[in-house]
């Protein structure tokens, strides 16, 4: 069971749009920042968005976080076959003094 | 470029113990956190522990104290992960990852990871 709670599964047509929930408590994303991973079968997650809405240099601005209180959101616009992959939100948890993560949520691209 | 690079696949039998280098380049290394996360076979990301390179000071996931032991070389940039008394549900891709600091910070550079099979 995951401190942050996703959906398993989403999934969406190429061009539309989608979104991602992440779901916590004040313990971690209330009284922090949420961060998005992207990861593809057999390789290590990459960062996606960090510090609730930032993109990193390179990620598409068809990417795009949101946070308010306890929960957050990805958002990815004009959807592409090449982001069938699984999303991770993680954010600090005060409580164990480390990173919690979501279950992760499997974006399939019909 | 900034790499993390880890250790080769480990296999395993039960009760056995396994450790995992992940050595650091092109970047200071005592200047972040370094995290270990495994993902268990079509699982999603557990986390277990930091180590402060330029202290030494670490920190375990509740779960995994008395287990795991971190550990670094400053000399060769080099940080370890050590889990003791192997179960097949440790069988896993363990990930070693660099993180500024605490809690307003994120993972930006993980490592390839290493599969661990636990196996009699």
């Amino acid at each position: 069971q995951s401190v942050l709670t996703q959906p398993p599964s989403a999934s969406g047509t190429p061009g539309q749009r989608v979104t991602i929930s992440c779901s916590g408590s004040r313990f971690n994303i209330g009284s922090g920042i949420v961060n998005w991973y992207q990861q593809f079968p057999g390789t290590a997650p990459k960062l996606l968005i960090n510090n609730d809405h930032q993109r990193p240099s390179g990620v598409p601005d068809r990417f795009s976080g949101s946070k308010s209180g306890t929960s957050a959101s990805l958002s990815i616009s004009g959807l592409q076959s090449e982001d069938e992959a699984d999303y991770y939100c993680e954010a600090w948890d005060d409580r164990v003094n480390g990173p919690v993560f979501g279950g992760g949520t499997t974006l399939t691209v019909l | 470029q900034v790499q993390l690079i880890q250790s080769g696949a480990e296999v395993k039998k039960p009760g056995a113990s396994v450790k995992v280098s992940c050595k650091a380049s092109a970047f200071t290394f005592t200047d972040y956190y370094i995290h270990w996360v495994r993902q268990a076979p079509g699982q999603g990301l557990e986390w277990l522990g930091w180590i402060t390179p330029n202290s030494g000071v670490t920190h375990y996931a509740q779960k995994f104290q008395g287990r795991v032991t971190l550990t670094r070389d400053t000399s060769i940039s080099t940080a370890y992960m050590q889990l003791s008394g192997l179960r097949y549900d440790d069988t896993a891709v363990y990930f070693c990852a660099r993180r500024w600091n605490k809690s307003f910070y994120y993972f930006d550079y993980w490592g390839q990871g290493t599969l661990v099979s636990v196996s009699s």
